[in-house]
């Protein structure tokens, strides 16, 4: 089946510097990407969708200075959190789409800590 | 437009008995439907989906979940739990192609042994 990976699986990093989530499909070819934050406790929100070669469309609320997406080959996307802060800490999950396919496939899932 | 509601946030279950986990949808199309599970601090796990086809879906570990459109609903059951069912569950209406998903708020299921 389809296998989505995030590198890395968790993170801690000082208040004010920035990290880098990658999210690959491994196995198939991801025309779009998805990146959803999760607080503890709490339901899955959808921070962006970014398409392959193509800027990255943001949610409402969502700092695209703060978060910045890219999504540079159709196995590829990385999430970066700059000057981050400590109310950056979350779980940080992506997924892929294949096409027109109505499943999306998850990753793991990143669990970072701004201290 | 689309949205889902999974009614019950929290279910507890003695160990053996059957799980019923309550998800009501709106959809303006015709909608794709998916149950993940997530362990803590695990990512999601694919339970089941259903994409237009026979009504009652079967997904992993004896889970199934039943397409009702006159109810707009589809429950996730189990006939007998296992401790290692614990876990938060989340329902996902997807109504077209391009669209995005809309996660529930997810139900946090607790076996009792």
């Amino acid at each position: 089946g389809a296998v989505v990976s995030q590198h890395p699986s968790w993170v801690i990093c000082k208040s004010g510097t920035s990290v880098k989530i990658e999210c690959r499909s491994l196995d198939f070819q991801a025309t779009t990407m998805f990146w959803y934050r999760q607080f503890p406790k709490q339901s899955l929100m959808l921070m962006a969708t970014s398409n392959e070669g193509s800027k990255a469309t943001y949610e409402q609320g969502v700092e695209k200075d703060k978060f910045l997406i890219n999504h540079a080959s159709l196995t590829l996307s990385t999430l970066t959190v700059t000057s981050a802060h400590p109310e950056d800490s979350s779980f940080y999950i992506c997924s892929a789409r294949d096409g027109t396919a109505y499943e999306q496939y998850f990753g793991p899932g990143t669990r970072l800590t701004v201290t | 437009a689309q949205s889902v509601t999974q009614l019950d946030s929290h279910v507890s279950v003695s160990e053996g008995t059957p799980v019923l986990l309550r998800c009501n949808y709106s959809s303006s199309y015709s909608p794709s439907l998916f149950w993940y599970v997530q362990h803590p601090n695990k990512g999601l796990q694919l339970l089941l989906k259903y994409t237009s086809a026979a009504t009652l879906v079967k997904g992993i570990n004896g889970f199934e979940a039943e397409f009702k459109k006159s109810e707009t609903s589809f429950h996730l059951t189990k006939p007998s739990a296992h401790m290692s069912d614990a876990a938060e569950y989340f329902c996902v209406v997807n109504s077209g192609g391009y669209q995005k998903v809309t996660f529930g708020t997810g139900t946090k299921l607790q076996v009792i042994p």
